[in-house]
């Protein structure tokens, strides 16, 4: 049974460039939520996808944007990148909306140089 | 704005003390709560969850919370932590109008010496 898997593992990037990660959801999950993790802190909830649509959404500027394919996997892609942007980006799966159970996978580290 | 805080940042103890980590919510109406942990090098893992009902929760590996919803609070124990504790707990909660977002305190850091 496939877990929540990320790619990439590590990214480096500098300030004002775009990036795009990449999560695929745990077998048979169909949403997929994304978190920040900055360094010391607890993950903070960015948006959340369901039936290819943003669902919900937390305080992050529009430069934070997502997609969901028709295969339940996800990408966050943000542009613009600050250097305060670099931290862990999770990605969750669960089965519906509304489900309390979020599978975490490993997180793609961001650096912005 | 909903919040959770953990008091401790960093816990140090000697296998086989008792743990208690703190957690504090500020949102009035129905919530979920939840612990989750992360090892070094691990996926965060949910340890334990409250929905509703007996307001005492035992999770894995031992790990026991109690929910006190006049003290907003909902406490992790474990009478006798061992070495493979060791670990960053986080306490988190989702609220009943916002269910999807689940929302973090900063991390207890544990360390436990052998």
């Amino acid at each position: 049974d496939a877990g929540v898997t990320q790619s990439p593992t590590h990214l480096i990037k500098t300030r004002g460039q775009q990036v795009t990660l990449r999560c695929s959801p745990k077998s048979g999950h169909d949403t997929v939520s994304w978190y920040q993790q900055a360094l010391g802190q607890g993950p903070q909830f960015i948006f959340q996808y369901y039936e290819e649509e943003e669902r919900q959404r937390g305080n992050f500027p529009d430069r934070f944007s997502g997609h969901q394919f028709p295969n339940y996997s996800s990408e966050l892609n943000v542009n613009a990148l600050l250097l305060g942007d670099s931290a862990l980006y999770l990605c969750a799966s669960s089965l519906g909306t509304g489900n309390y159970e979020q599978y975490f996978g490993p997180g793609t580290r961001l650096t912005v140089t | 704005a909903q919040s959770v805080s953990q008091h401790n940042h960093h816990v140090i103890l000697s296998e086989a003390a008792s743990l208690e980590l703190g957690c504090n919510y500020s949102y009035g109406g129905t919530v979920n709560l939840f612990w989750y942990v992360q090892y070094p090098g691990q996926h965060l893992q949910l340890l334990l969850k409250y929905f509703s009902g007996d307001p005492l929760v035992k999770g894995i590996k031992g790990f026991e919370a109690e929910f006190i919803k006049s003290k907003f609070s909902f406490n992790l124990r474990k009478p006798s932590v061992q070495w493979s504790d060791t670990a960053e707990y986080f306490c988190a909660v989702t609220m009943y109008s916002s269910a999807s977002k689940i929302i973090f305190g900063s991390g207890t850091r544990l360390s436990i010496r052998p």
